[in-house]
């Protein structure tokens, strides 16, 4: 099947900064990328929908000025959490749409803040 | 928002024996896709069943479809200790137009050898 990249797999960083995650579909074009917030024995929460050369469409209840998302072509998009804090501690998945019924999942990425 | 719950929300049951973990979700949906996740891990497809589908096969896996009741079921044959995940269904609901999914609490199944 598709596989679907993020980077990095782990990053822990101080309360203030910002993290940077990518996410990229390695052997297909994703013009609909997907970004997930799973916190501890709970289930994946949409957070964006990532759209190749526009804006991001995001749920309610995020903040789209913390959590900016950027899809600059058709294999990445990045979600930036700026100015973490640590209740954003938390695993960020990414997924790629392939196709209209088709999306893969990135491995994850463990955010820490401290 | 979520849509999907399951049940149960644990499950342990000892290698060989067959699991069955249920979902039920609140409104029309395209499909309905059930995924695996190890813990700490991303998410692996396991199997996606249309609206107009009732029941579907993949290998020991089977998934039923009701969409009067609004649920769903994946059940595990011949379990074996590797099987031990959580499970999570989820929707493409009717009329979304860039197929994002809402997921379910989940069933966290543990298989005992």
């Amino acid at each position: 099947g598709a596989v679907v990249s993020q980077h990095p797999s782990r990053v822990i960083c101080k309360s203030g900064t910002s993290v940077k995650i990518e996410c990229r579909s390695l052997d297909f074009q994703a013009t609909t990328m997907f970004w997930y917030r799973q916190f501890p024995k709970q289930s994946l929460m949409l957070m964006a929908t990532s759209n190749e050369g526009s804006k991001a469409t995001y749920e309610q209840g995020v903040e789209k000025d913390k959590f900016l998302i950027n899809h600059a072509s058709l294999t990445l998009s990045t979600l930036t959490v700026t100015s973490a804090h640590p209740e954003d501690s938390s695993f960020y998945i990414c997924s790629a749409r392939e196709t209209v019924s088709k999306q893969y999942f990135g491995p994850g990425t463990r955010l820490t803040v401290t | 928002s979520q849509q999907g719950e399951e049940d149960p929300q644990a499950l342990s049951i000892q290698e060989g024996e067959n699991a069955t973990m249920n979902c039920s979700y609140k409104t029309s949906i395209n499909n309905l896709q059930w995924y695996r996740q190890n813990s700490g891990r991303g998410l692996v497809h396991l199997i996606l069943i249309r609206s107009n589908e009732r029941e579907k096969h993949s290998g020991r896996l089977r998934v039923t479809l009701d969409t009067s009741k609004k649920s769903s079921s994946l059940l595990i044959t011949a379990s074996r200790a590797a099987d031990t995940a959580s499970y999570f269904c989820a929707t493409d609901t009717y009329g979304g137009s860039q197929g994002n999914l809402i997921f379910g609490k989940g069933t966290k199944l543990s298989v005992k050898p």
